[in-house]
């Protein structure tokens, strides 16, 4: 059962323009949404997190949105850069019995053409 | 550099036999987790320790063991290997027991079985 979804697998976008990932949860519990990129070889690293209590983030060229009556988080990347160029993973977390694990959805390849 | 550091990064071995992936956290990080990425999935949740303590359980199999020592390193144990047991395993650390600031993740194991 995959609490967390990101059911397009891949994005394509010209560089300049704006690249939405999209993210759906299931699991009411969840409190806090994060976003990770990861590129080939390395670990994911921490992009942007948003609080349930939140609608908005933002940070620099990333904006976090939260929709909790849809159960839908969405990243938004302007301007787009070659270098945003990664795998992109969205994960909630909830307090369960006092750890709030992280669950990953199964990632969505972003490519930006120059 | 992360800060995280997992050893081997590469670790190609039969069916049948057993592996020890290590990890050693971010400096000042107690909490310490450890996640699979089969071919085409998400980061799966295997098992978490904070301070020693064994935290939270994901789906991790009965043939893999961890442990987290009193230097605040972790050992994932990962026996009787199958072939389907091939992917990479990260490690991921942060400071408290909850995932509220995200983790840091190493740059990860990749483990073959043939």
């Amino acid at each position: 059962d995959q609490q967390v979804k990101q059911n397009s697998p891949s994005l394509s976008v010209q560089e300049g323009r704006i690249s939405i990932l999209n993210c759906d949860y299931t699991n009411s519990m969840f409190d806090y949404f994060l976003w990770y990129k990861k590129y080939p070889a390395e670990g994911p690293t921490f992009l942007i997190s948003i609080s349930s209590i939140k609608d908005k983030n933002e940070d620099g060229r990333f904006t976090v949105f939260l929709n909790k009556s849809a159960k839908h988080l969405s990243l938004h990347i302007v301007p787009s850069q070659p270098g945003d160029s990664a795998v992109y993973f969205c994960a909630a977390s909830g307090a369960q019995g006092g750890s709030e694990k992280l669950v990953f959805g199964k990632g969505m390849k972003l490519t930006v053409n120059p | 550099d992360s800060g995280v550091t997992q050893t081997p990064k590469h670790l190609i071995t039969a069916t049948g036999q057993r592996v020890t992936l290590r990890c050693s956290p971010r400096s000042g990080d107690l909490s310490v987790y450890w996640y699979q990425q089969s071919l085409d999935q998400g980061l799966q949740f295997l098992i978490q320790y904070y301070n020693g303590e064994e935290r939270a359980k994901g789906n991790i199999l009965e043939r893999f063991s961890a442990q987290q020592f009193p230097d605040l390193h972790s050992e994932l144990n990962l026996s009787s290997l199958e072939l389907g047991d091939s992917a990479l395993y990260f490690c991921a650390s942060s400071w408290t027991p909850t995932a509220a600031d995200g983790y840091t993740f190493g740059s990860g194991t990749r483990l073959t079985v043939v």
